[in-house]
């Protein structure tokens, strides 16, 4: 059972416009959201955060978003550069439990 | 910042053998390490919650017996599977977690294993 979707699969951006991902979450009891950045061949790398205690968290082009009503983050990057080409994905945890549930990812292409 | 090392990043098996994966925490003490299977264009999948000295946590479904899973110490943690089939095929990756909310889930590169 996917308790994180990512139903968008892919996303084609224009270099310099507002890339915006979605994710939503089944789990109630998940309190802790994270996005990361995934290259072919390589290990997923952590990009950005936000706590359930919180609803939008900024950290230089990239800005999550979180709406607990709705169970539903997003991820917007702006502006959009050609390295931000990659598959992202959700991931979430509940309070007190380390392990991550992933979504499926959505593949980013900066369009130069 | 945190590092995990993992090894091989490719490994190509015949059917039948037995295949070991490493993934070593480089700068920080790895209480637990967590190993995903991805399959083409899906999320990663966790298959088991290792932590140091202790016995893995299987997720329901994975063959504790085919993947054998060793946390011997707070900086190495080993993926062996065993008498691997094609439909073991898959890209594998190992997550490290140390002290802290956060601190941790830093992923290793990844290894591309391909049974023939």
């Amino acid at each position: 059972d996917q308790q994180v979707k990512q139903n968008s699969p892919s996303l084609s951006v224009q270099e310099g416009r507002i890339s915006i991902l979605n994710c939503d979450y089944t789990n109630s009891m998940f309190d802790y959201f994270l996005w990361y950045k995934k290259y072919p061949a390589e290990g997923p790398t952590f990009l950005i955060s936000i706590s359930s205690i919180k609803d939008k968290n900024e950290d230089g082009r990239f800005t999550v978003f979180l709406n607990k009503s709705a169970k539903h983050l997003s991820l917007h990057i702006v502006p959009s550069q050609p390295g931000d080409s990659a598959v992202y994905f959700c991931a979430a945890r509940g309070f007190n439990d380390y392990k991550l549930s992933f979504g499926a990812g959505t593949t980013v292409t900066v369009r130069a | 910042g945190a590092v995990v090392s993992q090894h091989p990043s490719r490994v190509i098996c015949k059917s039948g053998t037995s295949v070991k994966i490493e993934c070593r925490s480089l700068d920080f003490q790895a209480t637990t390490m967590f190993w995903y299977r991805q399959f083409p264009k899906q999320s990663l999948m966790l298959m088991a919650t290792s932590n140091e000295g202790s016995k893995a946590t299987y997720e329901q479904g994975v063959e504790k017996d085919k993947f054998l899973i060793n946390h011997a110490s707070l900086t190495l943690s080993t993926l062996t599977v065993t008498s691997a089939h094609p439909e073991d095929s898959s890209f594998y990756i190992c997550s490290a977690s140390g002290q802290g909310p956060y601190y941790g889930y830093t992923f290793g590169s990844g290894t591309r294993l391909t049974v023939v």
